[in-house]
Protein backbone atom coordinates (compact mmCIF):
# COMPACT_ATOMS: atom_id res chain seq x y z
CA UNK A 1 0.00 0.00 0.00
CA UNK A 2 2.03 3.37 -1.37
CA UNK A 3 -1.11 5.34 -0.50
CA UNK A 4 -1.95 8.37 1.10
CA UNK A 5 -5.53 9.29 1.61
CA UNK A 6 -7.70 12.90 2.25
CA UNK A 7 -10.83 13.51 2.84
CA UNK A 8 -12.51 15.17 1.64
CA UNK A 9 -12.12 15.66 -1.95
CA UNK A 10 -13.78 19.02 -1.54
CA UNK A 11 -15.09 21.34 0.75
CA UNK A 12 -16.62 24.40 0.97
CA UNK A 13 -16.94 27.07 4.04
CA UNK A 14 -18.52 29.95 5.31
CA UNK A 15 -15.70 32.34 6.76
CA UNK A 16 -17.07 31.61 10.21
CA UNK A 17 -17.57 27.62 10.13
CA UNK A 18 -14.83 25.13 11.63
CA UNK A 19 -14.40 22.49 9.42
CA UNK A 20 -11.06 19.95 9.29
CA UNK A 21 -9.03 17.83 7.00
CA UNK A 22 -8.18 14.90 7.29
CA UNK A 23 -5.01 12.55 6.03
CA UNK A 24 -4.15 8.75 6.51
CA UNK A 25 -1.29 7.08 5.25
CA UNK A 26 -0.80 3.07 6.15
CA UNK A 27 2.88 2.85 4.59
CA UNK A 28 4.68 3.30 8.10
CA UNK A 29 5.82 6.67 7.30
CA UNK A 30 6.97 8.71 9.94
CA UNK A 31 6.67 12.40 8.48
CA UNK A 32 3.70 14.25 7.47
CA UNK A 33 3.54 17.06 5.64
CA UNK A 34 0.45 19.43 5.15
CA UNK A 35 1.11 21.99 1.63
CA UNK A 36 -1.06 24.76 0.28
CA UNK A 37 -1.36 24.86 -3.72
CA UNK A 38 -2.76 27.63 -5.28
CA UNK A 39 -4.06 27.65 -8.86
CA UNK A 40 -0.51 26.93 -11.30
CA UNK A 41 1.83 27.85 -8.18
CA UNK A 42 3.86 25.24 -6.34
CA UNK A 43 3.19 23.58 -3.44
CA UNK A 44 4.35 25.36 -0.28
CA UNK A 45 4.74 23.80 2.73
CA UNK A 46 2.61 24.68 5.68
CA UNK A 47 3.68 21.87 8.44
CA UNK A 48 5.93 19.27 8.90
CA UNK A 49 5.19 16.43 11.30
CA UNK A 50 7.94 14.19 12.74
CA UNK A 51 7.44 11.34 14.59
CA UNK A 52 4.16 12.36 15.66
CA UNK A 53 5.62 15.97 17.02
CA UNK A 54 5.39 19.33 15.32
CA UNK A 55 8.81 19.98 13.60
CA UNK A 56 8.42 22.89 10.94
CA UNK A 57 5.48 25.54 11.09
CA UNK A 58 6.08 27.62 8.35
CA UNK A 59 4.82 31.13 9.90
CA UNK A 60 1.12 29.89 9.26
CA UNK A 61 -1.43 31.80 10.15
CA UNK A 62 -3.19 30.75 13.69
CA UNK A 63 -6.12 30.13 11.79
CA UNK A 64 -4.69 26.53 10.39
CA UNK A 65 -3.96 23.98 13.02
CA UNK A 66 -2.57 21.26 12.35
CA UNK A 67 -2.71 18.21 14.88
CA UNK A 68 -0.97 14.25 14.96
CA UNK A 69 -3.14 12.01 16.88
CA UNK A 70 -1.02 8.42 15.82
CA UNK A 71 1.76 7.88 13.32
CA UNK A 72 -0.77 7.59 10.50
CA UNK A 73 -3.50 10.31 10.97
CA UNK A 74 -2.61 14.12 10.12
CA UNK A 75 -5.61 16.42 10.80
CA UNK A 76 -5.70 20.06 9.65
CA UNK A 77 -8.15 22.23 11.36
CA UNK A 78 -10.03 25.05 10.06
CA UNK A 79 -11.55 28.30 11.69
CA UNK A 80 -12.16 31.52 10.33
CA UNK A 81 -10.76 31.38 7.15
CA UNK A 82 -10.47 33.82 4.38
CA UNK A 83 -11.58 33.42 0.83
CA UNK A 84 -7.99 33.83 0.22
CA UNK A 85 -7.18 30.37 2.08
CA UNK A 86 -9.01 28.90 -1.24
CA UNK A 87 -6.72 26.56 -2.33
CA UNK A 88 -5.59 23.15 -2.83
CA UNK A 89 -3.95 21.38 0.39
CA UNK A 90 -1.95 18.58 -0.15
CA UNK A 91 -0.77 16.07 2.37
CA UNK A 92 2.53 13.82 2.03
CA UNK A 93 4.40 11.80 3.77
CA UNK A 94 7.81 10.43 3.77
CA UNK A 95 9.71 7.33 5.57
CA UNK A 96 11.32 9.24 7.71
CA UNK A 97 12.77 12.99 8.47
CA UNK A 98 12.71 15.24 5.28
CA UNK A 99 16.27 15.65 5.69
CA UNK A 100 16.56 11.85 5.15
CA UNK A 101 16.73 11.05 1.63
CA UNK A 102 13.15 9.82 1.20
CA UNK A 103 10.63 11.04 -1.37
CA UNK A 104 7.58 12.46 -0.28
CA UNK A 105 4.12 10.73 -1.68
CA UNK A 106 1.31 13.27 -1.86
CA UNK A 107 -2.18 12.19 -1.61
CA UNK A 108 -5.14 13.54 -4.19
CA UNK A 109 -5.72 16.72 -2.06
CA UNK A 110 -8.43 18.39 -0.88
CA UNK A 111 -10.08 21.61 -3.04
CA UNK A 112 -11.31 23.95 -0.67
CA UNK A 113 -12.99 27.31 -1.73
CA UNK A 114 -14.01 29.70 1.45
CA UNK A 115 -16.70 32.02 0.17
CA UNK B 1 16.67 31.34 0.43
CA UNK B 2 16.56 29.86 -2.75
CA UNK B 3 15.50 30.03 -6.52
CA UNK B 4 14.27 27.92 -9.28
CA UNK B 5 13.74 28.68 -12.57
CA UNK B 6 12.49 26.58 -15.25
CA UNK B 7 10.66 27.53 -18.35
CA UNK B 8 6.48 27.74 -17.93
CA UNK B 9 5.40 25.75 -20.98
CA UNK B 10 6.89 23.31 -23.39
CA UNK B 11 5.14 21.85 -26.33
CA UNK B 12 6.03 18.66 -28.32
CA UNK B 13 4.50 16.45 -30.72
CA UNK B 14 3.82 12.87 -29.64
CA UNK B 15 6.61 10.07 -29.98
CA UNK B 16 9.07 13.14 -29.68
CA UNK B 17 11.55 13.98 -26.97
CA UNK B 18 11.58 16.91 -24.60
CA UNK B 19 13.81 18.37 -21.89
CA UNK B 20 13.26 20.26 -18.64
CA UNK B 21 15.35 22.40 -17.77
CA UNK B 22 15.41 23.60 -13.66
CA UNK B 23 18.27 26.31 -12.30
CA UNK B 24 18.71 26.97 -8.71
CA UNK B 25 20.70 28.98 -6.32
CA UNK B 26 21.25 27.67 -3.04
CA UNK B 27 22.68 28.31 0.04
CA UNK B 28 22.37 24.57 1.19
CA UNK B 29 21.88 21.56 -1.64
CA UNK B 30 20.83 18.34 -0.69
CA UNK B 31 19.21 16.80 -3.66
CA UNK B 32 16.52 17.82 -6.14
CA UNK B 33 13.61 15.78 -7.19
CA UNK B 34 11.50 15.85 -10.25
CA UNK B 35 7.63 15.46 -9.78
CA UNK B 36 4.77 15.12 -12.35
CA UNK B 37 1.43 16.22 -11.44
CA UNK B 38 -1.85 16.51 -14.03
CA UNK B 39 -4.45 18.92 -13.37
CA UNK B 40 -6.31 18.76 -10.17
CA UNK B 41 -4.65 15.63 -8.94
CA UNK B 42 -1.57 15.15 -6.45
CA UNK B 43 2.42 15.47 -7.91
CA UNK B 44 3.88 11.85 -8.47
CA UNK B 45 7.31 11.28 -7.79
CA UNK B 46 9.27 10.54 -11.12
CA UNK B 47 13.32 11.20 -9.68
CA UNK B 48 16.07 11.94 -7.50
CA UNK B 49 19.62 13.05 -8.16
CA UNK B 50 22.00 14.09 -5.33
CA UNK B 51 25.30 13.10 -7.40
CA UNK B 52 26.33 14.38 -9.95
CA UNK B 53 24.99 12.65 -13.78
CA UNK B 54 22.21 10.84 -15.44
CA UNK B 55 19.93 8.97 -14.16
CA UNK B 56 17.87 6.84 -16.41
CA UNK B 57 14.18 5.44 -15.17
CA UNK B 58 12.21 3.89 -18.40
CA UNK B 59 11.29 6.48 -20.61
CA UNK B 60 11.92 8.99 -17.86
CA UNK B 61 15.92 10.69 -17.50
CA UNK B 62 17.31 12.92 -15.31
CA UNK B 63 20.32 14.88 -15.02
CA UNK B 64 22.40 16.84 -12.43
CA UNK B 65 25.29 19.03 -12.03
CA UNK B 66 26.20 20.32 -8.70
CA UNK B 67 28.72 22.65 -10.14
CA UNK B 68 26.58 24.17 -12.50
CA UNK B 69 23.46 24.67 -10.25
CA UNK B 70 21.50 23.02 -12.83
CA UNK B 71 19.39 19.70 -13.50
CA UNK B 72 17.22 18.40 -16.50
CA UNK B 73 14.16 16.03 -16.86
CA UNK B 74 14.12 14.32 -19.95
CA UNK B 75 11.30 12.52 -21.87
CA UNK B 76 11.56 10.18 -24.25
CA UNK B 77 9.11 8.35 -26.88
CA UNK B 78 6.36 11.39 -25.53
CA UNK B 79 2.37 10.01 -24.68
CA UNK B 80 -0.52 11.90 -24.58
CA UNK B 81 -0.90 11.23 -21.21
CA UNK B 82 2.29 12.94 -20.37
CA UNK B 83 0.63 16.57 -20.76
CA UNK B 84 1.17 17.54 -17.18
CA UNK B 85 3.09 19.79 -15.56
CA UNK B 86 6.62 19.01 -14.15
CA UNK B 87 7.88 20.25 -10.94
CA UNK B 88 11.54 20.63 -9.66
CA UNK B 89 12.23 20.71 -6.29
CA UNK B 90 15.66 21.32 -4.14
CA UNK B 91 15.96 19.68 -1.19
CA UNK B 92 17.63 22.16 1.61
CA UNK B 93 20.99 21.37 3.18
CA UNK B 94 19.91 21.47 7.03
CA UNK B 95 18.70 19.43 9.79
CA UNK B 96 15.36 19.49 8.30
CA UNK B 97 16.02 19.04 4.53
CA UNK B 98 12.88 21.15 3.45
CA UNK B 99 11.63 20.62 0.01
CA UNK B 100 11.41 24.34 -2.01
CA UNK B 101 9.30 23.55 -5.38
CA UNK B 102 9.96 25.31 -9.00
CA UNK B 103 6.75 26.87 -10.55
CA UNK B 104 6.76 24.15 -12.60
CA UNK B 105 6.80 23.40 -16.27
CA UNK B 106 3.63 22.70 -18.18
CA UNK B 107 4.28 20.44 -20.91
CA UNK B 108 1.32 19.68 -23.78
CA UNK B 109 2.05 16.55 -26.03
CA UNK B 110 -0.15 17.32 -29.35
CA UNK B 111 -1.47 14.61 -31.66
Amino acid sequence: DTEVTQTPKHLVMGMTNKKSLKCEQHMGHRAMYWYKQKAKKPPELMFVYSYEKLSINESVPSRFSPECPNSSLLNLHLHALQPEDSALYLCASSQDRPSKSYEQYFGPGTRLTVT
Amino acid sequence: GQNIDQPTEMTATEGAIVQINCTYQTSGFNGLFWYQQHAGEAPTFLSYNVLDGLEEKGRFSSFLSRSKGYSYLLLKELQMKDSASYLCAVRRDDSWGKLQFGAGTQVVVTP
